[in-house]
């Protein structure tokens, strides 16, 4: 299995909702990520977790809260959020090690659109 | 911290035009390099890298890029694009640092 998995492909949630978005890998990564992505603009770094630990976190507001269960599951609990908050947000894993000669494989994302 | 430029942010070019796009960063020491693909609507794709050894490397769909360490540069080519290139390209440098830069992207577009 060399793919990253995302759920749901789509999400449409109010400012009051509370969701989750779900990510799986089975490649033996210990690395994993967040990003978020607007319409034409590069990904952006929100979260690194390593070996389950929380290592990076980039400035990113409360209402976004992650979760790291296991080695092969990534969460990204979602709470009042806000319409500039629409967009797609990317989950990666990498090998261990975090070092050179590591390649990050993306999953196919969310569309998650805030009203 | 790294940085990663991409210039000409918006391509227009006709069928069996070659394309070649531009990327340089700035870190002076060992860099891993990509080119990740984003067709419209879809999600991102790797397209290349390059970790050692031969400084042209070659990836799918046509695609090559030459690494120039004297340069900074990792450059992307097509000899001859086709209207399913239509797409965003984004270079990306690796630093080891667990973190990945990303330059701005070049919107590609192909007339038929």
């Amino acid at each position: 299995d060399t793919e990253v998995t995302q759920t749901p492909k789509h999400l449409v949630m109010g400012m009051t909702n509370k969701k989750s978005l779900k990510c799986e890998q089975h490649m033996g990564h210990r690395a994993m990520y967040w990003y978020k992505q607007k319409a034409k603009k590069p990904p952006e770094l929100m979260f690194v977790y390593s070996y389950e630990k929380l290592s990076i976190n980039e400035s990113v507001p409360s209402r976004f809260s992650p979760e790291c269960p296991n080695s092969s599951l990534l969460n990204l609990h979602l709470h009042a959020l806000q319409p500039e908050d629409s967009a797609l947000y990317l989950c990666a894993s990498s090998p261990p090690g975090g070092g050179l000669n590591n390649e990050q494989f993306f999953g196919p994302g969310t569309r998650l659109t805030v009203l | 911290a790294q940085s990663v430029s991409q210039h000409n942010h918006h391509v227009i070019l006709s069928e069996a035009a070659s394309l070649e796009l531009g990327c340089n960063y700035s870190y002076g020491g060992t860099v891993n390099l990509f080119w990740y693909v984003q067709y419209p609507g879809q999600h991102l794709q790797l397209l290349l890298k390059y970790f050692s050894g031969d400084p042209l490397v070659k990836g799918i769909k046509g695609f090559e890029a030459e690494f120039i360490k004297s340069k900074f540069s990792f450059n992307l080519r097509k000899p001859s694009v086709q209207w399913s290139d239509t797409a965003e390209y984004f270079c990306a440098v690796n630093a080891g640092n667990n973190r990945l830069a990303f330059g701005k992207g070049n919107q590609v577009v192909v007339i038929p």
